[in-house]
């Protein structure tokens, strides 16, 4: 069965530090990994994709992706109260197929 | 507004009513996604369209559960005989046609189902 693996947190991080959000997955055919926000009673809105091992940086946020280990990784630098939120891991085998989601890791930045 | 659009955006039943939901996915989208989220819970896979053909069904989806695309556009969840169990979001995505490799998916903003 593919699982993917999230702490559920909360994780909490005082405003301008860094957060690091991690997730495990078990299908190693996984192929496409993806980062989505979650504020509370909302839909899931992307952050970030990352296809390829490495990192992959856009703005505050950075995707690290080791497929070898089957860990993706988010950090968001100089973290923001508004940064505050649900983060869901997903992944797919690519080719247009369905996502498989974490249950999320609740993130808390105090100012 | 050009993003994926959901409706309702609350449902409140009583149990063993049917409901409807309604996706109108961003526009070209040929690909359009269901899925279901409970509370603290990521959102689970339901079904999926590729223009007009529905491709692909979880086991989750019941015969309780059907749902249309028929004309590639708009598409439809009907819950048949409601269960306090359906108590969840239900979310739509879509995704654009292309060659490979792109498959981000975009949400809409769901649609919250309560069955009392």
């Amino acid at each position: 069965q593919k699982e993917v693996e999230q702490n559920s947190g909360p994780l909490s991080v005082p405003e301008g530090a860094i957060a690091s959000l991690n997730c495990t997955y078990s299908d190693r055919g996984s192929q496409s990994f993806f980062w989505y926000r979650q504020y509370s009673g909302k839909s899931p809105e992307l952050i970030m994709f990352i296809y390829s091992n490495g990192d992959k940086e856009d703005g505050r946020f950075t995707a690290q992706l080791n497929k070898a280990s089957q860990y993706v990784s988010l950090l968001i630098r100089d973290s923001q109260p508004s940064d505050s939120a649900t983060y869901l891991c997903a992944v797919s085998r690519g080719g247009y197929s369905t996502l498989t989601f974490g249950k999320g890791t609740m993130l808390l930045v105090s100012p | 507004d050009t993003g994926v659009s959901q409706d309702p955006r609350h449902k409140i039943t009583k149990r063993g009513q049917n409901v409807t939901f309604r996706c109108d996915p961003i526009s070209e989208h040929n690909r359009l996604y269901w899925y279901r989220q409970t509370l603290g819970q990521g959102p689970e896979f339901l079904t999926y369209f590729q223009n007009e053909a529905q491709l692909e069904k979880s086991r989750l989806l019941s015969d309780r559960f059907s749902a249309e695309r028929p004309k590639g556009s708009f598409s439809t969840l009907e819950i048949q005989r409601t269960e306090q169990g359906d108590s969840a979001m239900y979310l739509c995505a879509s995704t654009p046609p292309g060659t490979g490799g792109s498959d981000t998916q975009y949400f809409g903003p769901g649609t919250r189902l309560t069955v009392l």
